[in-house]
């Protein structure tokens, strides 16, 4: 199974860069990094994904280490409404393995 | 957004009673899925499945049965509802293995209560 770590809790200040860590040490060389985010209840959101270069969307800009063990998801101006659980993971064979997340407070 | 939506949204039933979510996509995707999530277990996946009838066990499977007897429609059963499937259920859908459009998109959830 996908297995990843991310800190808990983070802060950010309104109109900062987030910069949310993941530590994916099991990823293998032909998986995606994926990165989701779930605000309250609602079903989870798709951000971002790459496979070893980094990547650039409209929400979000994804890091990837050299080795692929760790990325980082960058918000470049967090809002209010970027306070969510923010997920990283990646393909375990056919299966996305969540683990708890990193709760983004992102304060006026 | 992608298209897929969940029906019902919300259902309150009693322990011992059949239920049965749906799920739709408009996407014409192959893979879908079920998950649950429970405050201190996340997601965790129930079924999935990659074509029409074809479909295989999450790691949470018990007490829970699938069916894909259409592209677009993914059916999750609980033939006899017990509390401890007390959950919030989404659905999935992905694009094709191994291209770069390999991604799942969620849908918006049911919000499913066993009294």
């Amino acid at each position: 199974d996908a297995k990843t770590t991310q800190p808990p809790s983070m802060d950010c200040a309104e109109g900062r860069a987030a910069n949310l860590p993941c530590n994916h040490s099991t990823i293998s060389g032909n998986e995606y990094v994926y990165w989701y985010r779930q605000i309250h209840s609602q079903g989870p959101q798709y951000i971002i994904h790459g496979l070893k270069n980094n990547e650039t969307n409209e929400m979000a800009s994804l890091i990837i280490t050299e080795d692929r063990k760790s990325s980082t998801l960058i918000l470049p101006h967090a809002t209010l409404r970027d306070t969510a659980v923010y997920y990283c993971t990646h393909n375990a064979g056919n299966m996305l393995t969540f683990g708890g997340g990193t709760r983004l407070m992102v304060k006026p | 957004d992608a298209g897929i939506t969940q029906s019902p949204r919300h259902k309150v039933t009693e322990t011992g009673t059949p239920v049965t979510l749906r799920c739709h996509q408009t996407e014409n995707h192959r893979y879908m899925y079920w998950y649950r999530q429970d405050p201190g277990h996340g997601l965790r996946l129930i079924h999935y499945s990659y074509g029409v009838k074809d479909t295989d066990k999450g790691e949470v499977s018990d007490g829970y049965s699938v069916s894909r007897s259409k592209t677009e429609d993914f059916l999750l059963t609980l033939e006899s509802a017990t509390s401890s499937q007390t959950s919030v259920y989404f659905c999935a859908i992905r694009g094709e293995p191994g291209l770069s459009t390999d991604t799942q998109y969620f849908g918006p959830g049911t919000r499913l209560t066993v009294l």
